[in-house]
């Protein structure tokens, strides 16, 4: 049963390039949620989504990010026109959802985008 | 709103060194606490856990005690590898999916 799927691992893009960055949740989990851990720091939550629904997008910038997580298919968390300071690790995790919330959480292993 | 204050690193230890992390948490309902691990390079595993009050988590020799008096979820391990080298994070759910970090402390143990 594989864990939750990252990648890629590593990104480079230049200013003003977009990227994507996909997350295949764990076997049976329905939940997807995106974190990022900006150098020196903890992580912050972006955002919570479930098939085809968006149920929190609080932590989100409001200009250049965006989120989906389609019927078939990965999550992808797309981040147009970069800028340096997007530079980070990106962390997805999934769960089952249900009463037990956070207490089921399985991250992967990060996608690190640097932007040059 | 729910916040994490852990203390700040390096801590640096000998090997066999007894292991003490700090945390404390604001929340204004009855949150779950965790401790993550993050090897190099690597994602964040969790360590440990407690969902109540009193309740003590504990995994590969590392303990921590849901102190609600003190608002505390303190991480100890009474004999340090330097396998056990890595970030440890601190984290409260207020039993929803979304957990809040603490900024993470680091640990480096020498041999």
């Amino acid at each position: 049963n594989a864990g939750v799927m990252q990648n890629p691992r590593h990104l480079v893009r230049r200013r003003g390039q977009e990227a994507r960055l996909r997350c295949s949740p764990m076997k049976g989990h329905s939940h997807v949620y995106w974190y990022r851990q900006l150098p020196e720091e903890g992580l912050k939550f972006m955002v919570y989504l479930q098939k085809e629904n968006i149920i929190d997008e609080s932590g989100m910038p409001k200009e250049r990010f965006s989120a989906e997580f389609p019927k078939e298919g990965p999550s992808i968390l797309r981040i147009q026109q970069v800028v340096r300071g997007d530079s980070a690790a990106y962390f997805c995790a999934s769960s089952p959802g249900g009463s037990q919330g956070a207490n089921v959480l399985t991250f992967g292993a990060g996608s690190r985008l640097t932007v040059l | 709103g729910d916040s994490v204050t852990q203390m700040e690193g390096p801590v640096t230890l000998s090997e066999e060194a007894f292991l003490t992390i700090n945390c404390t948490y604001t929340a204004t309902g009855y949150p779950s606490l965790f401790w993550y691990v993050q090897y190099p390079g690597e994602g964040l595993q969790l360590l440990l856990k407690a969902t109540k009050a009193d309740d003590k988590g504990s995994n590969k020799g590392f303990e921590a005690t849901y102190r609600k008096e003190t608002t505390s979820f303190h991480l100890e391990k009474g004999s340090v590898q330097v396998s056990d080298s890595a970030v440890y994070f601190c984290a409260l759910s207020d039993n929803t999916d979304k957990l809040i970090f603490g900024t993470g402390t680091r640990l480096q143990v020498f041999p």
